[in-house]
């Protein structure tokens, strides 16, 4: 079965900071790129962060870069999002997404194919 | 950076034909993706690319693109189908994702 399982989110104070992981299974993880998404409670879905296959390209949404960081172990089937100076406004359900980027002749798609169950980040103190 | 638009808000009688748009530059060189969220659950992709539906998403869900502008359908609008519907595409200025506002569908 194809899976994606975070984990690693809890309260943490203003300024502190977190690291989650998502644990893949059931497909060759080394194939495809990865993706952070939060959803904030009430809102909709925010892109966080994402990272190919290799690691060569790695992208952040303007307000998470230099706080965040995103980073992979193709070998142990592991996505990781380090999140520091984290503030109130971080508080969210944080998803991982399989993420299959391909072009056509017509168009690029760009597919969040598989999620998981999100993890629970509330920044508070 | 772009965007992607969406309304806010549409409804449809049960039964019924509903189309929810997504709006945005990016459009006229990435397809759409379109994903469902209820309360409580993962984002689920419903529809992708020209004609392309996941594997145990009912063919009532169907999509297209016209210019900067793509639609996701449900013709027969079920009771289990109102949530939150999202579209997203990367920006290819900056090849960051974009997510639409979402719309939040009501079956009535």
């Amino acid at each position: 079965e194809v899976q994606l399982v975070e984990s690693g989110g809890r309260l943490v104070r203003p300024g502190g900071s977190l690291r989650l992981s998502c644990a893949a299974s059931g497909f060759t993880f080394s194939n495809y790129g990865m993706a952070w998404v939060r959803q904030a409670p009430g809102k909709g879905l925010e892109w966080v962060s994402s990272i190919s296959s290799a690691s060569g390209y790695i992208y952040y949404a303007d307000s998470m870069r230099g706080r965040f960081t995103i980073s992979r172990d193709n070998a142990k089937n592991l996505l990781y999002l380090q999140m520091k100076s984290l503030r109130a406004e971080d508080t969210a359900v944080y998803f991982c997404a399989r993420d299959d980027v391909y072009c056509t002749s017509t168009a690029c798609h760009d597919v969040f194919d598989i999620w998981g169950q999100g993890t629970m980040v509330t920044v508070s103190s | 950076s772009s965007e992607l638009t969406q309304d806010p808000a549409v409804s449809v009688a049960l039964g019924q034909t509903v189309r929810i748009t997504c709006q945005g530059d990016s459009l006229r060189s990435y397809s759409a993706s379109w994903y469902q969220v209820k309360p409580g659950q993962a984002p689920a992709l419903v529809f992708h690319g020209q004609n392309n539906r996941p594997s145990g998403i009912p063919d009532r869900f169907s999509g297209s693109t016209s210019g900067n502008t793509a639609s996701l359908t449900i013709t027969g609008a079920q009771a289990e189908d109102e949530a939150d519907y999202y579209c997203h595409a990367r920006d290819t200025t900056d090849n960051h994702v974009m997510f639409g506002g979402g719309t939040r569908l009501t079956v009535l």
